[in-house]
Parts: structure tokens; C-alpha cells; sequence
């Protein structure tokens, strides 16, 4: 079993409704992920959080905003979404907190499906 | 250029017998890792097995195994015994050192399916 939660497991949402995925590791990791991922393809990247900062952002449009309150938690907060966007959203964590390095795995959750109508 | 390499987009093994998918890789770095990942349809993304560069004997994790050859630069993972359950996508990943996550690239993914 997974040490990555992750609710909801499934989320339909409207266009202009405001929702949230939330995500949780008690693993004691410092870095955590938020990964976007469509059919067929592997995940990309959207942001990294390093000792609850925000360290790396993909460029990701401003109607996903990512949110770290502790150490423990990380939430991605959906606004205004496209249909475009519906995909595997995977949260991940990994033990490294600073500038990291090859051998650190980075452990997933089982993923939100999110679908935009 | 693309970074990590399956050329398998897809492959078929008989239950119970073994089964390697490939991975080519490309990096000017000395120290790097290499990891599988297998995904299910239900969508988490488990980790299966990892390789360090400087690792001098290939990694062993159950029925999984890693066939490292860091001169041709590849990192086959071979499944032993096959089971329907290992019926999935299979990701090889290569993390490089210094920032994290950034230099996390996963391939294009093997789909495996496993034949009763």
C-alpha cells in the first residue's frame, strides 16, 4: 500500500466550480510533487515543494494553485478549469528537503482523476 | 533529445514465464539513478526497483531485476515468473543529481500484458 494518500480518487467538476485535491505522506519526506498526467503518456512535472516552499513551478497556468500548510500536506487548489485539463493528477514525495541528489526515490500516491465538464 | 528511451510500446508475455523491457538513457552526468515504476489501470504509480550509477552489481527487488549496462547505457528491467497482476504500464525514470524533481524524466512507458 501506498504511504502517499491522496482524496478525492475521482472528482467531476464544472468549469467555473472552485474544488481541491488533497494530499498527505507520513514518511517524514521534505520534498513533495504535484504531477499531471493524460492517457498514454507519462507524468509532467507542475510544481516541487522543499521544506514547505514552493521551489519549482512548470509554468503552470495560474488556475492551479498549489498549496503546502505543513510538512505533511500538500493541496492543489482548482479554479476555472478547461476540459483540457482533465487527467491523472499524482501527488508524490521524496525524502530530500535540499538540493537533492541522484538516488532519491520519489514515492507517488494513487492519483485523483479529474474530469472538467 | 529525449532523455530516457522504451522502444517497447507495447508487449505480450506468457503467465509464469520472464519477460525484459527496455530502457536506454542519455546523460553526460556520472552520477545519475535509474527507476522502474509500474502503473496499474487504477493509476498509482509504484515503485519497483532502483540502479545507482556508481553501483557496481545489478539491483534485485523479489522477481524484479535490473540488467544495467552503464557503457551502452541502458537499464532493462526483467520480470521473472510472470503473473497477471503484473499486467500494467511500465515506466523507466532517470533522476540526475543536483535539483530535484526537475531532473526527474520518466520514458514513454511498455505496456506489458501478461497472457493466461
Amino acid at each position: 500500500d501506498t504511504e502517499v494518500t491522496q482524496t478525492p480518487k475521482h472528482l467531476v467538476m464544472g468549469m467555473t466550480n472552485k474544488k481541491s485535491l488533497k494530499c498527505e505522506q507520513h514518511m517524514g519526506h521534505r520534498a513533495m510533487y504535484w504531477y499531471k498526467q493524460k492517457a498514454k503518456k507519462p507524468p509532467e512535472l507542475m510544481f516541487v515543494y522543499s521544506y514547505e516552499k514552493l521551489s519549482i513551478n512548470e509554468s503552470v497556468p495560474s488556475r492551479f494553485s498549489p498549496e503546502c500548510p505543513n510538512s505533511s500536506l500538500l493541496n492543489l487548489h482548482l479554479h476555472a478549469l478547461q476540459p483540457e485539463d482533465s487527467a491523472l493528477y499524482l501527488c508524490a514525495s521524496s525524502p530530500e528537503g535540499g538540493t537533492g541528489g541522484a538516488g532519491n526515490t520519489i514515492y507517488f500516491g494513487e492519483g485523483s482523476w479529474l474530469t472538467v465538464v | 533529445a529525449q532523455k530516457i528511451t522504451q522502444t517497447q510500446p507495447g508487449m505480450f508475455v506468457q503467465e509464469k514465464e520472464a519477460v525484459t523491457l527496455d530502457c536506454t538513457y542519455d546523460t553526460s552526468d556520472q552520477s545519475y539513478g535509474l527507476f522502474w515504476y509500474k502503473q496499474p489501470s487504477s493509476g498509482e504509480m509504484i515503485f519497483l526497483i532502483y540502479q545507482g550509477s556508481y553501483d557496481e552489481q545489478n539491483a534485485t527487488e523479489g522477481r524484479y531485476s535490473l540488467n544495467f549496462q552503464k557503457a551502452r547505457k541502458s537499464a532493462n528491467l526483467v520480470i521473472s515468473a510472470s503473473q497477471l497482476g503484473d499486467s500494467a504500464m511500465y515506466f523507466c525514470a532517470m533522476r540526475e543529481g543536483g535539483n530535484y524533481g526537475q531532473n526527474f524524466v520518466f520514458g514513454p512507458g511498455t505496456r506489458l500484458s501478461v497472457l493466461p
